[in-house]
């Protein structure tokens, strides 16, 4: 079966570090392009940023750039989301998500089932 | 930086036609997208470039994209399409999404 399998909730305080997962499984995942984005509670989707796990090709968006490190391991089928001082306000769901090929390219055709990050002290 | 422009709500009644707008300045020129997300999911998408739908998404969902302004219809609209929906494109290699509209189905 294809899909993208995110890791569990965290609860963290404020100032502390997270990296969460994303491991593709039943595809070719050093092809794909895996995105991660954001949404805040009651709130629409943002986008993060997206890595090439084949070379680890990263491009962020203004937004989060410098906020968050997006990294994979390919020879695991896993690409991380990170924080290296958390705040309140990254409390969200995050999603991973892949970019489809060929005419599907614009768009994200398979979704992790999210991960919920609180942040409180 | 580009933005898309969602109507926040649209309602519908059972059996109607459903449309759902997204504005950008020249969208027309960039392929869009749309996202179906229900309460306590991930989104699915339903169309890409702009009117081609996924394996498995119904034919009722449909959608166009001209000038400034894509646009997801949703043909004889069932109980089970009440969702948020988000439209989405790139701009200079950026992922940009609207801000989602509420479909509501009454």
């Amino acid at each position: 079966e294809v899909q993208l399998v995110q890791s569990g909730a965290e609860v963290k305080k404020p100032g502390e570090s997270l990296k969460i997962s994303c491991k593709g499984s039943g595809y070719s995942f050093t092809s794909y392009w895996i995105g991660w984005v954001r949404q805040m509670p009651g709130k629409g989707l943002e986008w993060m940023g997206i890595i090439y796990p084949g070379d680890s090709d990263t491009r962020y968006s203004p937004s989060f750039q410098g906020q968050v490190t997006i990294s994979a391991d390919k020879s695991i089928s896993i690409v991380y989301l990170q924080w290296s001082s958390l705040k309140a306000s990254d409390s969200a769901m995050y999603y991973c998500a892949r970019r489809g090929l060929r005419e599907v390219t614009d768009a994200f055709d398979m979704w992790g089932q999210g991960t919920m990050v609180t942040v409180s002290s | 930086s580009y933005e898309l422009t969602q109507p926040p709500s649209v309602s519908v009644s059972p059996g109607q036609t459903a449309s759902i707008t997204c504005s950008g300045d020249k969208l027309g020129d960039k392929y869009a997208c749309w996202y179906q997300q229900k309460p306590g999911q991930s989104p699915v998408l339903v169309i890409y470039q702009d009117n081609k739908r996924p394996s498995g998404i119904p034919e009722r969902f449909s959608g166009s994209n001209s000038g400034n302004t894509a646009k997801l219809t949703i043909s004889g609209t069932q109980a089970m399409d009440e969702a948020d929906y988000y439209c989405q494109a790139w701009d200079s290699s950026t992922v940009v999404f609207g801000g989602g509209t509420k479909l509501t189905v009454l």
